[in-house]
């Protein structure tokens, strides 16, 4: 069973410019997360999705970053503009439903550095 | 607010010592908890997930307790070994319906 994919796994932009993640979940799974990891820290998520639709996006931060998942498989994040404390790495994960009790994959994640 | 800390932020055992991971978090109200491995560059690998209803999941080196009523967690790793070496994340999934991550335990195991 294929894993969790993610393009691209390094990118360095400069301040206030725009960058977007591409994530394909494993097959099948109807959730998709989306996490911020800091240097340091652990995940923090951004957003969540079932199928294609949004299940909690309380921790984005709406002014700039913003995801979809159209036809409720791929996954892109994206950020406009972006900010010197947006550098971190970002994880996304697939679960084959949502709740607490089905198991979160994950896939390599994207490191983004913002000069 | 759930909180999840995880403590000692680093630790350094030599090859073949019995050790264990902290993790304790502020709200017991809580649907399961897990633990990760990450190692460096890569992204996370689920070691070990504890119901609510569970004292403890073994597999393995691996054995992970569960006290929820006072909010604590172990993993014990017997007989560690340099493959060992890695960051270990705990995560609880609670009553916000979301996974909140510790800051890890970053572990070297020397040969």
């Amino acid at each position: 069973e294929a894993g969790v994919a993610q393009s691209p796994r390094y990118k360095i932009i400069e301040k206030r410019q725009s960058v977007a993640f591409w994530c394909n979940p494993i097959s099948g799974h109807a959730t998709l997360y989306w996490y911020q990891q800091i240097l340091g820290q652990g995940p923090k998520l951004l957003i969540q999705f079932q199928n294609n639709g949004v299940v909690d996006d309380s921790q984005l931060p709406k002014d700039r970053f913003s995801a979809e998942r159209l036809k409720g498989v791929d996954s892109t994040l994206k950020i406009q503009p972006a900010k010197l404390e947006d550098s971190a790495v970002y994880l996304c994960a697939s679960s084959s439903t949502f709740g607490a009790y089905n198991e979160q994959f994950f896939g390599p994640g994207t490191r983004l550095t913002v000069l | 607010k759930q909180e999840v800390t995880q403590i000692p932020a680093a630790l350094s055992v030599p090859e073949g010592e019995n050790l264990v991971l902290n993790c304790s978090f502020t709200d017991s109200a809580i649907y399961n908890l897990q633990w990760f491995r990450q190692d460096p560059g890569k992204g996370l690998t689920s070691l070990l997930l504890i119901q609510s209803s569970q004292r403890e999941q073994t597999s393995g080196r691996l054995n992970a307790s569960l006290d929820k009523s006072s909010g604590r967690s172990t993993l014990y790793i017997a007989a560690s070994q340099p493959g060992d070496s890695a960051t270990y994340l705990c995560a609880v999934w609670g009553n916000n319906n979301d996974m909140r991550f510790g800051a890890g335990t970053r572990l070297t195991v020397k040969p």
